[in-house]
């Protein structure tokens, strides 16, 4: 089983420019998310999902889209490209545990992104 | 706001010494609690978890937490580390009920000197 994979590993953009990140999983798991890392902040909540047809915000939404139209797959648009997403992306999703509330996550290999 | 604060940006030690990294989360009722690492160039992965029951937690590769509840607290140890333990690791709160919604603190660097 290949995971979480993302695509691209890598992009360079030049500021206004869109584009969307790749996230597909095939281990059935309901709820997926995004987080970007950057350097002294840990990883911060873009968007999640906890279910196809349904999306929701999470900590730092602001300049991204996504949508949910199956199980798989879960991608991330930068519909205007700024400076201020250059950023290292990882999408997750979640091996639920029964009567937790929660689980564990499994994180894609992320994808490094540089906006000028 | 929901938060997690780790006490060491960066730690530096020499094989075989022993390993302490803070962390703290602020109050929001009940938790899971997770410690991630994160090798130079990989993904995030998870060493251990809690979530409920005995408060002294055992992960992988020799690593151990434990959750101090009346102090909001869940600090990682290892009684003795190695090279290959040079990563980042990453304390993660998840409040009751958010799913995989993690708040992660900002990450602690470790080196260790062969």
């Amino acid at each position: 089983n290949a995971g979480v994979t993302q695509t691209p590993k890598f992009q360079v953009l030049k500021t206004g420019q869109s584009m969307t990140l790749q996230c597909a999983q095939d281990m059935n798991h309901e709820y997926m998310s995004w987080y970007r890392q950057d350097p002294g902040m840990g990883l911060r909540l873009i968007h999640y999902s906890v279910g196809a047809g349904i999306t929701d915000q999470g900590e730092v939404p602001n300049g991204y889209n996504v949508s949910r139209s199956t199980t798989e797959d879960f991608p991330l648009r930068l519909l205007s490209a700024a400076p201020s997403q250059t950023s290292v992306y990882f999408c997750a999703t979640l091996r639920s545990l029964a009567g937790l509330g929660t689980g564990e996550l499994f994180f894609g290999e992320g994808s490094r992104l540089t906006v000028l | 706001a929901q938060s997690v604060s780790q006490h060491n940006h960066h730690v530096i030690l020499s094989e075989a010494a022993s390993l302490e990294l803070g962390c703290n989360y602020s109050y929001g009722g009940t938790v899971n609690l997770f410690w991630y690492v994160q090798y130079p160039g990989q993904h995030l992965q998870l060493l251990l978890k809690y979530f409920s029951g005995d408060p002294l937690v055992k992960g992988i590769k020799g690593f151990e937490a434990e959750f101090i509840k009346s102090k909001f607290s869940f600090n990682l140890r290892k009684p003795s580390v190695q090279w290959s333990d040079t990563a980042e690791y990453f304390c993660a709160v998840n409040y009751g009920g958010s799913q995989g919604n993690l708040i992660f603190g900002k990450g602690t660097k470790l080196s260790v000197k062969p």
